[in-house]
């Protein structure tokens, strides 16, 4: 079982639709959770970043982890064309690397 | 501008020149990191540096060197390149929160 998983997609939504996007791990040492977006020839941007459980809400972005089910989501409300990327979930256990360890990344298209 | 800076963005080069990946960060970040994206396998992590003069092996670390000499620098080596180190090489560094700021990447062809 690899240790984060995640549906590569594509996934393509009309403009305004509410977008869901998960990951799945196996890790109980992750403590750390991040989400990137990557525009196409560009570096991973941070998004949301989260310790431990619970929500996060960014204006649009809101992050969820649930440490029980191991399992955390990114919602996008309103999504614009400017959402359109690929998503990755990122983790870590801390500790001295600080190693993240990443999905495979979801790619999203909003369609005007 | 907070930014970590990497050169060149793209390279094409032969099987066994040796090349160099610089990368270099302005945030004063203690902690830098080199990550190879390739598709179907993600982000992996090659080496990583927790300060000037430590430095350690991540997952993949065969064919690769490093060195952190100075606290904003910190290089990628490829002593003698082969054709399965073509990839989009990412540097990145870590502040005192958990992420990490990316530079925009390095295509690496390997012929």
């Amino acid at each position: 079982q690899k240790e984060v998983e995640q549906d590569p997609g594509p996934l393509s939504v009309p403009e305004g639709a509410i977008v869901s996007l998960n990951c799945t791990y196996s890790n109980s040492a992750f403590q750390y959770f991040m989400w990137y977006r990557q525009y196409s020839r560009k570096g991973p941007e941070l998004l949301m970043y989260t310790y431990s459980s619970g929500n996060k809400e960014d204006g649009r972005f809101t992050a969820q982890v649930d440490k029980s089910s191991k399992y955390i989501s990114l919602f996008i409300r309103d999504s614009q064309p400017s959402d359109s990327a690929t998503y990755l979930c990122a983790m870590s256990s801390g500790g001295s690397n600080y190693k993240l360890t990443f999905g495979k990344g979801t790619l999203l298209t909003v369609n005007p | 501008e907070a930014q970590v800076t990497q050169n060149p963005r793209y390279l094409i080069t032969v099987t066994g020149k040796k090349l160099t990946v610089t990368c270099s960060q302005n945030m004063n970040h203690e902690y830098m990191s080199w990550y190879r994206q390739d598709p179907g396998l993600g982000l992996r992590q090659i080496y990583y540096s927790m300060n000037v003069e430590v430095t350690d092996k991540g997952d993949v670390p065969e064919g690769y060197k490093v060195s952190r000499k100075e606290k904003r620098n910190f290089p990628l080596i490829l002593e003698s390149p082969s054709p399965n180190q073509t990839s989009l090489y990412f540097c990145a560094s870590r502040g005192t929160a958990a992420g990490y700021t990316f530079g925009s990447g390095t295509r690496l062809t390997v012929v």
